[in-house]
């Protein structure tokens, strides 16, 4: 069955360190996001992307940058990481820009 | 930017009652998404309508578009259906013009 995969599922980082999320689905979804959900908020998008070598800022993307390489991977880097970004990640996919969007299992990011 | 406001915030309710919970945004839409996030933070898509009634099995989700709103019924509700309920209008532009509700947390106690 297609699936769509995070890890890790928990991650303890500290200040100002480089971490990676990694997202990988096996829908063969052009649409691959990014979102971080906290208390108090909807989930909110931090980046996107349309297809290999296609990416797109979306409205909390400061701090944060992706990359896509191949069809079934959408890596999401925190550069520095700030106590700011302790949040839980979810990475989504769609076969289309409007259409069902199947989550990932989320990161629990904890920057100390 | 649509604002998308759900309610209740939180519901408990008796095994069996049947529940509403509602969805109101503030821009047009060409289509709107219902998702359960479930205890364990898992979320799943239940539905995308754009007009009229969908039902699968004890869910309805209806929406109305000139009242910009949009309801999420559970009929003869379980304890399994506890979670989060999540709404999410598309008013077009691509990723960005999808805005998600907050949520409504749902507990169903037997």
């Amino acid at each position: 069955d297609a699936e769509i995969t995070q890890s890790p599922r928990h991650k303890i980082t500290e200040t100002g360190r480089q971490v990676t999320l990694a997202c990988h689905q096996t829908w063969n979804h052009n649409n691959m996001f990014w979102y971080r959900q906290d208390l108090g908020h909807g989930l909110r998008l931090i980046h996107y992307s349309y297809g290999v070598q296609d990416t797109n800022k979306g409205e909390v993307s400061d701090g944060y940058s992706v990359s896509r390489s191949n069809t079934e991977d959408l890596p999401l880097t925190l550069e520095s990481a700030a106590s700011s970004q302790t949040s839980v990640y979810f990475c989504a996919s769609s076969g289309q820009g409007e259409g069902i969007q199947y989550f990932g299992a989320g990161t629990r990011l904890s920057v100390l | 930017k649509n604002e998308v406001e759900q309610s209740p915030q939180n519901l408990t309710a008796q095994e069996g009652e049947f529940i509403t919970i509602n969805c109101s945004y503030s821009v047009g839409i060409s289509a709107l998404h219902w998702l359960q996030q479930h205890p364990g933070g898992g979320i799943v898509s239940l539905f995308m309508l754009s007009s009229g009634k969908k039902k699968h099995g004890r869910l309805i989700a209806t929406i109305n578009i000139q009242e910009k709103h949009s309801s999420l019924h559970i009929t003869a509700s379980h304890p399994r259906d506890s979670a989060v309920y999540i709404c999410a209008a598309y008013s077009g532009g691509g990723a960005d013009g999808l805005t998600f509700g907050k949520g409504t947390h749902l507990i169903i106690q037997p």
